[in-house]
């Protein structure tokens, strides 16, 4: 399975700032994810990240608030942007290959807090 | 959505079988059954996946039944590693491609 690396790992940021969270792959994936979990919660996908054009956001998600780029089958960033205490949560990414019955890799996360 | 239902807290003994079970009575004929766990303050791992038939690999065995609205996932032989969040989830193998996690199950082993 592909190896990822998902950085920050952690940051602390001022509200009405922005934080970009990079994920790289060891290996070319076809698909590629951003989640977030906030506190105590599940998992809820944020965008799927298309490369070559742009993401997909799932309801409730914008890409203004969350600009995703792909600018090739490694490589993925998700911007938090004008952050608030409210989008103190786990970021996560993740990646898979098309269609078939194969499983997804996560990414360890960012742990995100805002004051 | 989620399309699964499970229980939001098990405890089991260690050494002992943990037996996690999952409804997914809308499963759709092209949908899989995926299992992951999350560890505290990790990302979500696999663990293993099936169709229609039970499906057993190095980390545990899934039991799916035949008309395929619920299975169970065992782990032989529960450590206190295995104590996580433990997440069922129904993936079409075309169209989205997308995992939806619903709220998983808190298995607690217990030494």
């Amino acid at each position: 399975s592909a190896v990822i690396s998902q950085k920050p790992s952690r940051d602390i940021c001022q509200r009405g700032t922005s934080l970009t969270i990079q994920c790289q792959v060891d290996s070319q994936v076809t698909m590629m994810f951003w989640y977030r979990q906030q506190p105590g919660q599940s998992l809820t996908l944020i965008a799927t990240a298309n490369q070559g054009s742009e993401a997909t956001y799932e309801s409730g998600f914008v890409i203004d608030k969350f600009p995703i780029s792909r600018p090739n089958l490694t490589f993925s960033t998700l911007t938090v942007s004008n952050m608030s205490p409210e989008d103190s949560s786990i970021y996560l990414c993740s990646v898979g290959l098309t269609g078939g019955s194969y499983g997804y890799t996560f990414g360890s996360g960012t742990r995100l807090t805002v004051v | 959505d989620a399309k699964t239902t499970q229980p939001t807290s098990m405890d089991c003994a260690e050494g002992r079988a943990a037996n996690l079970p999952c409804n997914h009575s809308t499963i759709s004929g092209n949908e899989y059954v995926y299992w992951y766990r999350q560890i505290h303050s990790q990302g979500p791992q696999y663990i293993i996946h099936g169709l229609k038939n039970n499906e057993t690999n190095e980390m545990a065995s899934l039991i799916i039944t035949e008309d395929r609205k619920s299975s169970t996932l065992i782990l032989p032989h529960a450590t206190l590693r295995d104590t996580a969040v433990y997440y069922c989830i129904v993936r079409a193998t075309t169209g989205a491609n997308n995992l939806f996690f619903g709220t998983g199950t808190r298995l607690t082993v217990i030494p």
